[in-house]
């Protein structure tokens, strides 16, 4: 169990309304991760961020940001909901084995957040 | 770039029977490689990975998987299906990126929906 909590749980929202989910993890990882789930796509990774205020861009960023002000906290917001964005969102987290010629990451994930637009 | 297709979106066993669920992998690098299982509503969970280490990997579950460079494939086998086993199955790569030491972000497949019939 890698402690990772995703909030909330079950969300249905109207077309156009800001959207803000919220991974939470107790473990002090430095490496988390926003996917969507959707069928026939499987996972696509939205943004992920290295470190306190440190993010980049997934393969499916547009219309969505994040923000991490603090380690265990990571924040996706959808800015202007659209029906597109309904989906299944998991959080993950990231850690670090060593192998002796480099290191892999293996990802935990959390639950998950279904979110419906209408 | 790296890229992973599964074939077969849904694949139907019965009880007993051998479950086969196929993965190719394309990667410009030697690729790690990772199974994962979601059962219903819940979040991923790793099934068994692919380090560079020994080809044949054994898992969680009774889950077994062979990494062939030459075929570039990664399938998972099971010698007997349990009706526990009904979930969706996905295959995911991952290769280190740049100067991000450690963050490896992953791909996935599209997933295969296992059914075990009686």
């Amino acid at each position: 169990d890698a402690g990772i909590t995703q909030s909330p749980r079950h969300k249905v929202t109207e077309t156009g309304t800001p959207v803000t989910l919220r991974c939470h993890q107790t473990e002090n990882h430095r490496y988390m991760y926003w996917y969507r789930q959707d069928p026939g796509h499987g996972l696509r990774l939205i943004h992920y961020s290295y470190g306190v205020k440190d993010t980049d861009k997934g393969e499916v960023s547009d219309g969505y940001s994040v923000s991490r002000s603090k380690t265990e906290d990571f924040l996706l917001t959808l800015e202007s909901a659209t029906s597109s964005q309904t989906s299944v969102y998991f959080c993950a987290i990231s850690e670090s084995t060593w192998l002796g010629t480099g290191t892999y990451n293996e990802q935990f994930f959390g639950p998950g957040t279904r979110l419906t637009v209408l | 770039a790296q890229s992973v297709t599964q074939l077969g979106s849904h694949v139907s066993v019965s009880e007993g029977a051998l479950v086969l669920l196929r993965c190719n992998y394309s990667s410009s690098v030697p690729p790690y490689l990772f199974w994962y299982v979601q059962y219903p509503n819940q979040g991923l969970q790793l099934l068994l990975k692919y380090t560079s280490a020994a080809t044949l990997v054994k898992g969680i579950n009774g889950f077994e998987a062979e990494f062939k460079k030459s075929e570039t494939s990664f399938h998972l086998t099971k010698p007997s299906a349990h009706m526990i086993d009904a979930a969706e199955y996905f295959c995911a790569v991952s290769l280190k990126e740049g100067s991000n030491f450690g963050n490896e972000k992953l791909t996935f497949g599209t997933g295969t929906r296992l059914t075990i019939i009686p």
